[in-house]
């Protein structure tokens, strides 16, 4: 039971354009998401999140779209650099329950060409 | 480095021998939590703890597994008469609080190998 869904294992971006990384949730309980980015042999590490009121959340080059109605919310980076070529997690939450109790997705690959 | 400590980094066991991953959180964190990722798949939550405290465990495998966070000391993972599907990276990561604006920091994981 997926609750957490991103359908690109893998996305190949050149270097100074957008990187768009997809994720669906079907879980309606879920009003708090993250990114989450991860380096072979490393912990991920925090990217962005944003909450169920909001629709869009920016920080820097990075920035995250939520669509409620559709349970859909996508990154987008931009401008595209090699060192962000990682493991990127989608990650959702409800924030009725007490702790940080993340439901992850699968993952998406993405690699930036230089 | 203040951050999330785990260690072992790779550790091999044969089936039916135990595992101890052990998990410092960063300074000041009190909210532990485990997560485990089989290979191609996205982190699965295993046990959320509050020192001394097992909050969550809704995630851990009913037999053979264990989560500790004691007083002192490092949050102890402990999985018993392994099997070679036990075989999977182990993160541990930390909290400054329980809500969502705190998020999780993360440490580089223990990959378990079970031959």
């Amino acid at each position: 039971d997926q609750q957490v869904k991103q359908n690109s294992p893998s996305l190949s971006v050149q270097e100074g354009r957008i990187s768009i990384l997809n994720c669906d949730y079907t879980n309606s309980m879920f009003d708090y998401f993250l990114w989450y980015k991860k380096y072979p042999a490393e912990g991920p590490t925090f990217l962005i999140s944003i909450s169920s009121i909001k629709d869009k959340n920016e920080d820097g080059r990075f920035t995250v779209f939520l669509n409620k109605s559709a349970k859909h919310l996508s990154l987008h980076i931009v401008p595209s650099q090699p060192g962000d070529s990682a493991v990127y997690f989608c990650a959702a939450m409800t924030t009725r329950e007490y702790g940080n109790k993340l439901v992850f997705g699968a993952g998406t690959i993405l690699r930036v060409k230089s | 480095n203040a951050g999330v400590m785990q260690n072992p980094r790779h550790l091999v066991r044969r089936r039916g021998q135990e595992a101890r991953l052990r998990c410092s959180p960063m300074k000041g964190h009190s909210h532990v939590y485990w997560y485990r990722q089989l290979p191609e798949e996205g982190l699965k939550f295993m046990v959320y703890l509050q020192k001394e405290n097992i909050i969550d465990e809704s995630g851990m495998p009913k037999e053979r597994f264990s989560a500790e966070f004691p007083k002192e000391g490092p949050s102890i993972l402990r999985i018993q008469q392994v099997v070679r599907g036990d075989s999977a990276a182990y993160f541990c990561a930390s909290s400054l609080q329980g809500q969502a604006n705190s998020p999780l920091h993360f440490g580089n994981g223990t990959r378990l190998t079970v031959t």
